[in-house]
């Protein structure tokens, strides 16, 4: 079982509709979750992150946490041709050190079409 | 710096020969993280530094793979006798420090192509 995972799409919606975008983890220890966006050929860039169950909104996003499912999704609302992108779900692991880790799903790819 | 910045943006070199790939995090980030994208694939993980030792190497593919981190800022990783296979983006990060809920910030990436 892969650690952090995803579906890798494409996940087509039509401009102003919903997107829904979903991951689920394997460690129960895990407390930290991240969405990132990535254009091709860019880097990663941070959208939200959650810490606690339950529903976290930032303007056209939300973020959705059940530790208990171990399942973490993000919803897009009014999605835009701009939101076009690959979403990558992170997890912060404990390391053997002791130390966090952030491992990352293979990532959705999301077209919006106009 | 402002961000992470990474060199060189883009690289390739021949089969066998030696790389070296250098990032420096953003300024007061003690964390710094190598992950390693192929296309179509999220960040694999590879190393993690804090402060000048690395915490974490338990993502390094093989011996052929090392990163350093000498003064607890600017990492580099090396890439001994490179393979087609090592062809892939090579992503930098960095956070506050490695505590859990810190955010990572990544650089643009160190295109490499082996050939």
């Amino acid at each position: 079982q892969k650690e952090v995972e995803q579906n890798s799409g494409p996940l087509s919606v039509p401009e102003g509709a919903i997107a829904s975008l979903n991951c689920t983890y394997s460690d129960r220890g895990s407390q930290s979750f991240f969405w990132y966006r990535q254009y091709s050929g860019k880097s990663p860039e941070l959208i939200m992150s959650i810490y606690s169950n339950g529903d976290k909104e930032d303007g056209r996003f939300t973020a959705q946490l059940n530790k208990a499912s171990q399942y973490v999704s993000l919803l897009i609302r009014d999605s835009q041709p701009s939101d076009s992108a690959t979403y990558l779900c992170a997890v912060n692991m404990i390391s053997y050190s002791g130390t966090y880790k952030y491992i990352f799903g293979t990532g959705t790819r999301l077209k919006v079409l106009a | 710096g402002a961000g992470v910045s990474q060199t060189p943006s883009n690289k390739v070199t021949e089969k066998g020969k030696y790389v070296e790939l250098r990032c420096d995090p953003i300024s007061g980030h003690t964390a710094l993280y190598w992950y390693r994208q192929s296309l179509g694939q999220g960040p694999e993980f590879l190393i993690y530094f804090q402060g000048t030792g690395a915490a974490d190497d338990s993502g390094l593919p093989n011996d052929r793979f090392f990163a350093v981190r000498p003064e607890g800022s600017v990492s580099t990783l090396k890439i001994q006798r490179t393979e087609r296979g090592d062809s892939a983006v090579y992503l930098c990060a960095s956070s506050r420090d490695g505590i859990s809920g810190n955010t990572i910030y990544f650089g643009e990436g160190s295109w490499l192509t082996v050939v």
